[in-house]
């Protein structure tokens, strides 16, 4: 079975230090993984993919499959990261996502 | 911008009742899925949908829960009877022929009392 791990429920963190939320998975075959955010009174969408290994806003993430986590990153925290964030596995034949628990992310000026 | 939408946004039913959401995906999507979330969980694939025929419903209660896409573009999620632990957010999304990224909807918050 397919699992996603997110250690922190809540992670509060000063504006400007660096931000790392961990996500760790499980899964026997190579899944394809991503982080979707959810700012305050928006809908979920799509932060970033391991697979397109972009910089999107600032964050960051790498697979790292000997560890079998995605942590997401950014080196200098913003009042509007704010939000709830969700790591997600895609693995198997049906492509519908696997979700961790979310971690809410908060910046403090 | 084409997003999905969902209605009612808000649902408060007693128990025993059926209770029903509506789902329309962006124009053009043939995957949607329905995901339940449950207050501090991620969200929960509960069926998913190529056209109208369902991939993957697995982790749909289907003594109760039932979903459809007839003519393949919107859809619709029935639980029938509801029950207290069924009280969610119901969100639908869909996703393109690239089926890389999943657009979500607002979601359907539903009250069982």
């Amino acid at each position: 079975a397919q699992r996603v791990t997110q250690p922190e429920k809540l992670l509060s963190v000063f504006k400007g230090a660096p931000v790392e939320l961990k996500c760790n998975y499980s899964y026997s075959g190579s899944p394809e993984l991503f982080w979707y955010v959810q700012y305050s009174r928006q809908r979920l969408q799509l932060l970033l993919r391991h697979i397109s290994r972009e910089s999107i806003k600032g964050f960051t993430a790498d697979l790292n499959k000997g560890e079998t986590s995605f942590h997401l990153k950014k080196p200098f925290a913003q009042e509007e990261d704010s939000a709830m964030y969700y790591c997600a596995l895609k693995g198997g034949g049906a492509d519908g996502l696997t979700f961790g628990k979310g971690t809410h992310l908060i910046i403090q000026p | 911008e084409a997003e999905v939408a969902q209605s009612p946004r808000y649902k408060i039913t007693e128990k025993s009742q059926a209770v029903a959401f509506w789902c329309d995906p962006i124009s053009g999507h043939a995957t949607l899925y329905w995901y339940r979330q449950i207050l501090g969980q991620g969200p929960e694939l509960l069926v998913q949908f190529q056209d109208e025929s369902v991939v993957d419903d697995s982790q749909l209660p289907k003594d109760r829960f039932s979903a459809e896409r007839l003519k393949g573009v919107d859809s619709t999620l029935k639980i029938q009877p509801a029950e207290l632990g069924d009280s969610a957010m119901y969100l639908c999304a869909s996703t393109g022929l690239a089926g890389i990224e999943q657009f979500f909807g607002p979601g359907t918050r539903l009250t069982v009392l």
